[in-house]
């Protein structure tokens, strides 16, 4: 079974603070993604990555920045935590080959920024 | 530009009754297609997928998507609805051939199940 893990379940951090949420895989996939989830506007792309230390601006990039050092982990870093960032964060993963993109994804971290 | 909607936010149906949830997409040639379900405090799980060849495509836990290429829609549809299938269903849509495999996504739609 694919597994994709993220460091936590549950975070609460205060304004102004930086916030690292990491993410881990285990079945060798090239891809990595970061969204937010929020009511009513469904799964948005924050950034992604098809290979080790590449990296793309998704949908909504901006307050974040995206760190792969290895092929296995996507961390994802909110430079200045906002009270605009409160959201779910769901990391995913997924092959590069041209026709498997089904994506995999983490159970999710809520973060509450107070 | 890519899109995929989902009219509906939200429905309820009866425990046992049958089960549509409508998604249409915007895109110039035929897309992939996904339907995930995402059960309350968990992550996305994939229900099923379509890449090519028969339009009517079967997944997991009973349902089943039709791709119409005529109305740009993949309605997921269940014949028979379980109190455990009351979850968040999301549709999405991959470009051929992007680079890094990206998906969007729908807005969802919340199902609740009446027993």
């Amino acid at each position: 079974d694919v597994k994709v893990t993220q460091s936590s379940r549950y975070l609460v951090k205060r304004t102004g603070e930086k916030v690292f949420l990491e993410c881990v895989q285990d079945m060798d996939h090239e891809n990595m993604f970061w969204y937010r989830q929020d009511p009513g506007l469904g799964l948005r792309l924050i950034y992604f990555s098809y290979d080790v230390k590449m990296k793309e601006k998704g949908d909504i990039p901006e307050g974040y920045s995206v760190s792969r050092e290895k092929k296995e982990r996507f961390s994802l870093i909110l430079e200045s935590a906002s009270t605009n960032q409160t959201s779910m964060y769901l990391c995913a993963s997924g092959r590069g080959l041209a026709t498997s993109y089904e994506q995999y994804f983490g159970p999710g971290t809520r973060l509450t920024v107070t | 530009a890519q899109s995929v909607t989902q009219p509906d936010i939200h429905i309820t149906v009866s425990e046992g009754a049958s089960l549509e949830l409508r998604c249409n997409y915007s895109y110039g040639a035929t897309p992939y297609l996904f339907w995930y379900v995402q059960s309350p405090g968990q992550g996305l799980q994939l229900l099923l997928k379509y890449f090519s060849g028969d339009t009517l495509v079967q997944g997991i836990k009973g349902f089943e998507a039709e791709f119409k290429r005529s109305q740009s829609s993949f309605n997921l549809r269940k014949p028979s609805v379980h109190w455990s299938d009351a979850a968040e269903y999301f549709c999405a849509v991959g470009a051929r051939n992007n680079q890094g495999g990206k998906l969007i996504f729908g807005q969802g739609t919340e199902l609740s199940v009446k027993p």
